[in-house]
């Protein structure tokens, strides 16, 4: 099994909301992600979590707060969002680190108002 | 740095052969060669990897040319659902890094 899954699969939101997206795995990984992608562009990864500890943050602004609450579980909080910060968002975890094959989740759409 | 070059976009009849290829001429010793594709709106999907044998699973087939410097992915039968984007991505122990990929699109 190779699942990661996401919630929820969309959302709108105000510039002034908070809001959190959720990811889930159960295959044991020890290495979580987050990755952007904006319309008709690939996707750009935005943090790592190795051993629920972050170890990458590609200068991703605070508005985007990351969390890995456990090793099964990773949130995004969102905060003081842009329009422009609409994209699909996408999870992903790997064995044990960035040596290892990254599995996917179905992301969620977010639009930004 | 673009670390590899896909063509942008590629056609192929339904049933036929789907053969995409890669360019990767700075590849270092211990890189490895990895294919993903992504179906409209959904998240990526894993495809095959190698380093330097040809790999076959029951989605594709992955061959790497002797010098390493370009490989090729083959979907030996496409169909409709094979439409999508192909990334073909080289790494060692860095989290994936997205090019721009080739857009496959099966023709019936």
């Amino acid at each position: 099994d190779t699942e990661v899954t996401q919630t929820p699969k969309h959302l709108v939101m105000g510039m002034t909301n908070k809001k959190s997206l959720k990811c889930e795995q159960h295959m044991g990984h020890r290495a979580m992600y987050w990755y952007k992608q904006k319309a008709k562009k690939p996707p750009e990864l935005m943090f790592v979590y190795s051993y629920e500890k972050l170890s990458i943050n590609e200068s991703v602004p605070s508005r985007f707060s990351p969390e890995c609450p456990n090793s099964s579980l990773l949130n995004l909080h969102l905060h003081a969002l842009q329009p422009e910060d609409s994209a699909l968002y996408l999870c992903a975890s790997s064995t044990r680190g960035s040596t290892d094959t990254q599995y996917f989740g179905p992301g969620t759409r977010l639009t930004v108002l | 740095d673009a670390k590899t070059t896909q063509p942008p976009s590629m056609d192929c009849a339904e049933g036929r052969a789907a053969n995409l290829p890669c360019n990767h001429s700075t590849i270092s010793g211990n890189e490895y060669v990895y294919w993903y594709r992504q179906i409209h709106s959904q998240g990526p999907q894993y495809i095959i990897h190698g380093l330097k044998n040809n790999e076959t699973n029951e989605m594709a087939s992955l061959i790497i040319t002797e010098d390493r410097k370009s490989s090729t992915l083959i979907l030996p039968h496409a169909t409709l659902r094979d439409t999508a984007v192909y990334y073909c991505i080289v790494r060692l122990n860095t989290p994936l890094v997205f090019g721009k990929g080739t857009r496959l699109s099966v023709i019936a």
